[in-house]
């Protein structure tokens, strides 16, 4: 079936650290991918977004690019701030329909 | 723009009781989207509602009902309360016509509802 898998939390990293969260998609046909950011006591935000292979998506410093051949979205950061402490998600939308499929979260924590 | 609103931003009942949850989306968007998302868990899909018609509902008991109003704006409606709905539930809305790349999930900052 479809599903979106990311890799276990939490996260910590140390401030300026290089960030790599790993998405990878199971989907038929050629799903839109997205990440999406949640910060503590709010809903999630639209980090990224890419809706074709090897469309690279990125905002904020953050990049992720679509990998049909490994069918991974994988989101990373140069640099990350201590402001980025963040649950992030992985999503897919379903090509021609309005079904999104989310991942299950990473939490990060960054560390001054 | 206003984004997604959704009241109560708190709600805390006893088992048993009936819980509303409302949901105004972005003007201009006819779709609404209802998540649940439990405590160390990720976003459960609950029930998807456009142009005042149910589209899908998730893997949930029938207590769990809703529906959205001529103005696009939704409720959700959680009858006999359990111990487990305790949990932030979240609603998105987007606008269908346009492509996905153009109109992605947009989202509220939910409704913690507390059950004891």
């Amino acid at each position: 079936g479809n599903s979106v898998t990311q890799m276990e939390g939490p996260v910590t990293l140390s401030e300026e650290a290089f960030l790599t969260i790993n998405c990878t998609y199971t989907a038929t046909g050629y799903p839109s991918l997205f990440w999406y950011v949640q910060y503590p006591g709010e809903g999630l935000q639209l980090l990224l977004k890419a809706t074709k292979a090897d469309d690279k998506g990125s905002n904020k410093g953050f990049e992720a690019t679509y990998r049909k051949e490994t069918t991974s979205f994988h989101l990373e950061k140069g640099s990350v701030q201590v402001s980025d402490s963040a649950v992030y998600f992985c999503a897919l939308l379903l090509s021609g329909t309005y079904k999104y499929i989310f991942g299950t979260g990473t939490r990060l924590k960054v560390l001054a | 723009e206003a984004g997604v609103t959704q009241s109560p931003t708190h709600l805390i009942k006893t088992r048993g009781q009936q819980a509303t949850l409302r949901c105004s989306p972005i003007s201009g968007h006819t779709s609404v989207y209802w998540y649940q998302q439990a405590l160390g868990l990720g976003l459960q899909f609950l029930l998807w509602y456009d142009e005042g018609e149910e589209r899908n509902r998730g893997n949930f008991p029938p207590r769990f009902s809703g529906r959205q109003f001529p103005n696009y704006s939704s409720e959700l409606n959680v009858n006999a309360l359990e111990l487990e709905d305790s949990a932030l539930y979240l609603c998105a809305s987007s606008s269908l016509g346009q492509s996905a790349y153009n109109s992605p999930l947009h989202f509220g900052n939910g409704t913690r509802l507390t059950v004891t």
